[in-house]
């Protein structure tokens, strides 16, 4: 079975610094991973998706991720902060070869200070 | 616009009541999902169909809850006898077949902006 855990449900971090949000997951076999975002009163979009090709993967607004086999891990980033990346975002996995249900993580809500 | 939507935005009802929530995919979109998203829970898978079929209702919590999808369009889910646990964002999400060839998985959903339930 697949899981998803982020850790921290809220994360402040103060405008222009780096953002880290960490997201580990579980699979038996290879995943495909997701980041999404969730702006206030809005539905959720994509910001960037893992599918084996190169591990480092770049998504739109300048966010980042890294496929870690070894850590099981897919961490999020992005090098300087901004007011508008405020918002709730989302880490899930899926099952490479089977149907396409996503398991989301609870989400972490990204906080920036002025 | 072209993407999903979803109505109404918000509903307000009491308990015990019936509720319909809809949902409109991206045209040629063949694949769609419901999620429920409370409040400090996450995104919690409810349905999903292929074309007009279901082949994975596992997430619906009970029975009160059903869905249906006609002429690989329209979603409805249905809530009935609505309970206050049912509060929460109901959102949708749609994305294209699997297509010929390729490997399942990969196929980015697009998701509504969600209806707001919330049960007196």
């Amino acid at each position: 079975a697949q899981s998803v855990t982020q850790l921290g449900s809220h994360v402040s971090v103060s405008e222009g610094a780096l953002v880290l949000l960490r997201c580990n997951y579980s699979s038996s076999v290879p995943p495909y991973l997701f980041w999404y975002v969730q702006y206030p009163n809005q539905g959720l979009q994509l910001l960037l998706k893992y599918t084996s090709a190169a591990t480092l993967v770049k998504g739109i607004n300048g966010f980042e991720a890294e496929f870690k086999k070894s850590e099981t891990s897919f961490h999020l980033t992005k090098p300087s902060a901004h007011m508008s990346d405020a918002a709730e975002y989302f880490c899930a996995v899926t099952h490479r070869n089977r149907d396409d249900k996503i398991i989301f993580g609870k989400g972490t809500r990204l906080h920036i200070l002025p | 616009g072209a993407g999903v939507s979803q109505s109404p935005s918000n509903k307000v009802t009491e308990k015990g009541k019936d509720v319909e929530l809809r949902c409109d995919p991206i045209s040629g979109h063949t694949a769609l999902y419901w999620y429920r998203q409370s409040l400090g829970q996450g995104l919690e898978f409810l349905i999903y169909f292929q074309g007009n079929s279901a082949p994975d209702k596992s997430g619906l919590p009970s029975d009160r809850f059903s869905a249906e999808r006609t002429g690989g369009s329209v979603s409805t889910l249905t809530i009935q006898r609505t309970q206050q646990e049912d509060s929460a964002v109901y959102l949708c999400a749609s994305s294209l077949e699997r297509a010929r060839g390729r490997v399942a998985g990969d196929n980015e959903q697009f998701f509504g902006p969600g209806t707001r339930l919330t049960v007196l």
